[in-house]
């Protein structure tokens, strides 16, 4: 069964923080990994890392993959209050989207 | 349209009662999804349509769920006989490729009392 972890489930830091959120994955037909940010409802895109694209970097969030360790880190510096969302990741296989749980963010000034 | 638009937002119904709960994807998308999220959980995948046919419906968790796309744009998700452990945030996200950049729409939030 595909399956997908993330660490800490929540992480609480004060602004200016620089944060690193981990995901590890068991997918049979990997196909591409993405982060989402989710502050309401909707899960907001932020990423999508595939075999021929490994590193991504948007302002002062980046991600990385490691196709060998089976894992992402998405790294946030500089942190601000906006930033406290839950962190989704999930993983393509051959027909859908495979999410772990999230990890909760909290950033306080 | 410009997002990913499902309606109603909220949605109370009583057990036992039938809903259906509406996603308009992006246009031109093909790829259409719905998930299922709990209080504390990932989304949870219940069934994919690539086009007008389901392409995979493994997540549905029984027979009281079932959803359709018949011209291969909106899609409406139907839930009968609704239980209390129903209630979740229904998401839909559509693609234009299949497992690439799948954009979200707001959710329907469904409450079983």
């Amino acid at each position: 069964e595909d399956k997908v972890v993330q660490s800490p489930l929540s992480l609480v830091v004060h602004e200016g923080d620089t944060v690193t959120l981990n995901c590890s994955y068991e997918v049979t037909n990997f196909r591409s990994l993405l982060w989402y940010k989710q502050e309401k409802k909707a899960p907001t895109f932020l990423f999508m890392l595939t075999s021929s694209g490994i590193e991504k970097k948007s302002g002062r969030l980046s991600s990385i993959l490691d196709k060998k360790e089976l894992s992402s880190i998405l790294n946030i510096t500089a942190t601000q209050t906006g930033d406290s969302a839950i962190y989704l990741c999930a993983v393509g296989d051959r027909i859908t989207l495979v999410f772990g749980k999230g990890t909760r963010l909290s950033v306080i000034a | 349209g410009a997002g990913v638009s499902q309606t109603p937002s909220n949605k109370v119904t009583e057990k036992g009662k039938y809903v259906e709960l509406r996603c308009d994807p992006i246009s031109g998308h093909t790829a259409l999804y719905w998930y299922r999220q709990s209080l504390g959980q990932g989304p949870e995948f219940l069934i994919y349509f690539q086009g007008t046919g389901a392409a995979d419906d493994s997540g549905l968790p029984n027979d009281r769920f079932f959803a359709v796309r018949p011209e291969g744009s909106v899609s409406t998700l139907k839930i009968q006989r609704t239980e209390r452990g129903d209630s979740a945030v229904y998401l839909c996200a559509s693609s234009s490729t299949g497992v690439g950049e799948a954009f979200f729409g707001q959710g329907t939030r469904l409450t079983v009392v």
